[in-house]
Parts: structure tokens; sequence; C-alpha cells
């Protein structure tokens, strides 16, 4: 079935460096993407989000960009600190009506490390 | 303020016994979901409750899974007969807007383990 998966698994990233953390998605209903950060142990914290009828929105230290023509999805992270390390999920919704309008469908996850 | 509890945070069961895992979501919010992580993997959605009403049980894996709301404030996944593939951590989540369309305040999980 349709889904969210990401590109890469695993990061490695120097501190200080920035981050991109890719998403690809299959599903052209859906309306709303969310970028997730879950630390071990941890339930998954907010970081990011996007409606589709955007195409980037950037917050503190981060950006999402999405490419609809592509159905592309990505995180930027700028100057990566060593508390960003965890692993990242992207997440998406599919229209406001029908099945699954409540449902967010979330990637595999990618493990970002920051080296000190 | 208080975030969204969940407890126990570790459960460990025997094949075949029943759990019952509560969430105290944030006060006043209206939506409340629940998710199965398994190791290594994303949330899968189980639930999701609109207050007292469970508005969506598609993601529920079997009918061995119950979840209730009725107060429209806690809620407990229950588990029957429980089995191996049942072991994950379990996430609630909730948000004081209707639908998924919004951030949503996780919980920090219970992990069950079914031996």
């Amino acid at each position: 079935g349709e889904s969210v998966g990401l590109h890469l698994p695993t990061l490695s990233v120097q501190e200080g460096d920035n981050s991109i953390i890719n998403c690809a998605y299959s599903n052209s209903a859906s309306d709303y993407f969310i970028w997730y950060k879950q630390e071990s142990g941890k339930g998954p914290q907010f970081i990011i989000d996007i409606r589709s009828n955007m195409d980037k929105r950037q917050g503190q230290r981060v950006t999402v960009l999405l490419n609809k023509t592509v159905k592309h999805l990505s995180l930027q992270i700028a100057a990566t600190q060593p508390g960003d390390s965890a692993v990242y999920f992207c997440a998406e919704k599919k229209g406001d009506s029908g099945a699954g309008s409540y449902q967010l469908t979330f990637g595999k996850g990618t493990k970002l490390s920051v080296i000190p | 303020g208080a975030g969204v509890s969940q407890s126990p945070r570790y459960k460990v069961a025997k094949r075949g016994q029943d759990v019952a895992l509560r969430c105290d979501p944030i006060s006043g919010h209206v939506s409340l979901f629940w998710y199965q992580q398994a190791l290594g993997q994303g949330p899968e959605f189980l639930t999701y409750f609109q207050n007292e009403a469970q508005l969506d049980k598609s993601g529920l894996p079997s009918d061995r899974f119950f979840a209730e709301r009725p107060e429209g404030s806690v809620s407990t996944l229950k588990i029957q007969r429980t089995q191996q593939e049942d072991s994950a951590v379990y996430l609630c989540a909730s948000s004081p807007y209707r639908g998924s369309s919004y951030e949503q305040y996780f919980g920090p999980g219970t992990r069950l383990t079914v031996t």
C-alpha cells in the first residue's frame, strides 16, 4: 500500500554542520506532513509541520521543504548539535475526508548521530 | 504543565495473559490517539478518540485489542490473550484539536514484552 519512507536509515554529521534528512511519500492525497524527533526511551517530540499548500516552513534551526511534484519531504537542521542526536520520523496525513483521515502514517525513521 | 503520561512504563506478560495500558492525556485535549511501535520501526496508528467517541479503530490488529475513553479523558488500551507478536511500545498521544492535522503530544510509551 501507499506509505511514507526514508532514503537513508542512518546519518552521521559533524557538530556544527548542517543535516538534511529526506523522506519520500507516495500518497498524493496527503495534505499535512510532520517531523518528529524520538530519543531513546521517550515518545516522539514535535519538530515542525507543513501543509500541502506550502513549499517551505522554517522554525528555530529547522526548515522543512515539501516538493509535491516528486512527493519528497526534507528536514534541514542548521548547526547540528549533540542534543540533536535521535531518530527522526516523517509522517503524513491523508485529506480531511474518508477512511484514514484521522491517521498519521509514519516512516521508518532516520537515526542522526552527531559527532562532537 | 504536565504532559501526556502513561502507565505502566514497562509491562511483562506471559503469553495468554490480559493487559491494560493506561493513558492520561493533557487536560482538556479533545483528541487521543494510540500507536504501536515495534523495535526499529515508526509508530503505527491503532485507534482515535474524539472526546469519548472512538471514531477510528481501523488500526487495531485483531479483536483481542480494545480501547476505551469513557469520560473523554483517561483512556485504556486492553489486550486480551497476549501473543508474542504483541511485544512493542504502545504510545499514546493527545491534541487539543479534532483530527490529526495538528501537532500531537506523545507520552513516553509503555513497553510491553510478552514471554
